[in-house]
């Protein structure tokens, strides 16, 4: 069965650079029909798509935030992560890391989720 | 940006109602990139349709998919106590990926 774990701060400082990693487990990220990606939800609010990349290293940004996101990939380590810059109380949410199915992008495992806070 | 604008924003239904859930979307979305989530209270979302009616591993047959273009519906045929929750819509028929912003089904 395959897992999904997100990992990193649960508080970040204004300003300061968001980085959290998703390691995968019960299956490989190196398969050419799937994407991985974050998606994240603020407290009490929808779901937003922040980006998604392909163990190719091929990437997808939402253009809302390109700006300020990385998404890269590890196949050694079985992991991919994200980088968001300059955050503000605005990146207060939690963060998803999932599987995106290749032919058609609906996100079909997901990460149990982590809360990420922005505050001084 | 393909917008999708999910309705009612609360559905109040009793179990063993039908529910029936709205999206539309801004734009023409191809089929294949029509999918339906359901997200419980404190859990991640959970992937329930995908290319707009197809179910997905393990759902249950009470759930079903259908719709095109525009326009996209979620039914419920019977609702059990586990499917009081909020659902969402997705499509990624033209970049940027976007969500519906939920319909919360709650019980009567």
């Amino acid at each position: 069965q395959l897992q999904l774990q997100e990992s990193g701060p649960g508080l970040v400082k204004p300003s300061e650079t968001l980085s959290l990693t998703c390691t995968v487990s019960g299956g490989s990220i190196s398969t050419s029909n799937y994407y991985w990606g974050w998606i994240r939800q603020p407290p009490g609010k929808g779901l937003e798509w922040i980006g998604s990349i392909h163990y190719s290293g091929s990437t997808y940004y939402n253009p809302s935030l390109k700006s300020r996101v990385t998404i890269s990939v590890d196949t050694s380590k079985n992991q991919f992560s994200l980088r968001l810059s300059s955050v503000t109380a605005a990146d207060t949410a939690v963060y998803y890391c999932a599987r995106l199915e290749g032919s058609g992008w609906s996100l079909d495992y997901w990460g149990q989720g982590t809360l990420v806070t922005v505050s001084s | 940006e393909i917008v999708l604008t999910q309705s009612p924003g609360t559905l109040s239904l009793s179990p063993g109602e039908r529910a029936t859930l709205s999206c539309r979307a801004s734009q023409s979305v191809s089929s294949s990139y029509l999918a339906w989530y359901q997200q419980a209270p404190g859990q991640a979302p959970r992937l329930l349709i995908y290319g707009a009616s197809s179910r997905a591993t393990g759902i249950p047959d009470r759930f079903s998919g259908s719709g095109s273009g525009t326009d996209f519906t979620l039914t419920i045929s019977r609702l059990e106590p586990e499917d009081f929750a909020v659902y969402y819509c997705q499509q990624y028929g033209s970049s940027p990926l976007t969500f519906g912003q939920g319909t919360k089904v709650e019980i009567k």
